[in-house]
């Protein structure tokens, strides 16, 4: 799982499965949340979002699920591809700006 | 396409000098951003600001300074002040609001080395 840390949790899985990232965010106040992808020496793209109002959201083969009663945030990523190899960041609005966790680092094998 | 861009890519600073990052934002986004990374952390807020001619401090805004003068751009001055400035610095913008209810769009970072 993710959280704000000195150590980048990691996650291997093998291509076709499904990945499942975690984050436990801090603020009971936060109200949107963000997943980001970061490849490589490059910026966060962003993946998904959802508002407190929701606990489940669906993209294109992604889905985020949110449980505010235990401020826990999961990401997850049907039918893993090597593109999807990357960080993944879990963000939370605070008053000024969004929050972020320090990502997990997928990587999926062939 | 609107976007935001950063430059240089990679940027080498020798001991006890000033150093600017540029930002550009063509999306028409109030707010502005200026994160720093280092490995194995998340982003870390240097400054913010959410109309021109105004910012605010974030986290670690020791060591480095601000202008916002157009919309478009946010540049950050990282001074020799700054004991520890290598790391991958990204700008973000967003619409603003009450609270930070927007998603950001991330420039592709600046990489910057002290030599």
């Amino acid at each position: 799982g993710e959280s704000v840390g000195l150590h980048l949790p990691t996650l291997s899985v093998q291509e076709g499965d499904n990945s499942i990232i975690n984050c436990a965010y801090s603020n009971s106040a936060s109200d949107y949340f963000i997943w980001y992808k970061q490849e490589s020496g490059k910026g966060p793209q962003f993946i998904i979002d959802i508002r407190s109002n929701m606990d489940k959201r669906q993209g294109q083969r992604v889905t985020v699920l949110l449980n505010k009663t235990v401020k826990h945030l999961s990401l997850q990523i049907a039918a893993t591809q090597p593109g999807d190899s990357a960080v993944y960041f879990c963000a939370e609005n605070g008053d000024n700006d969004m929050r972020f966790g320090a990502g997990t680092r997928l990587t999926v094998k062939p | 396409d609107g976007g935001i861009t950063q430059s240089p890519k990679y940027l080498f600073r020798k001991e006890g000098q000033n150093v600017t990052l540029s930002c550009e934002q063509n999306l028409n986004h109030d707010a502005m951003y200026w994160y720093r990374q280092d490995p194995g952390q998340g982003l870390r807020l240097i400054y913010y600001s959410q109309i021109v001619n105004d910012f605010q401090k974030g986290d670690i805004a020791e060591g480095y300074s601000v202008s916002r003068e157009k919309k478009e751009s946010f540049p950050l001055t990282v001074t020799s002040a700054q004991k520890n400035p290598t790391a991958f610095y990204l700008c973000a913008s967003s619409r603003a609001g009450a609270r930070a209810n927007y998603g950001y769009t991330f420039g592709s970072g600046t990489r910057l080395t002290v030599v």
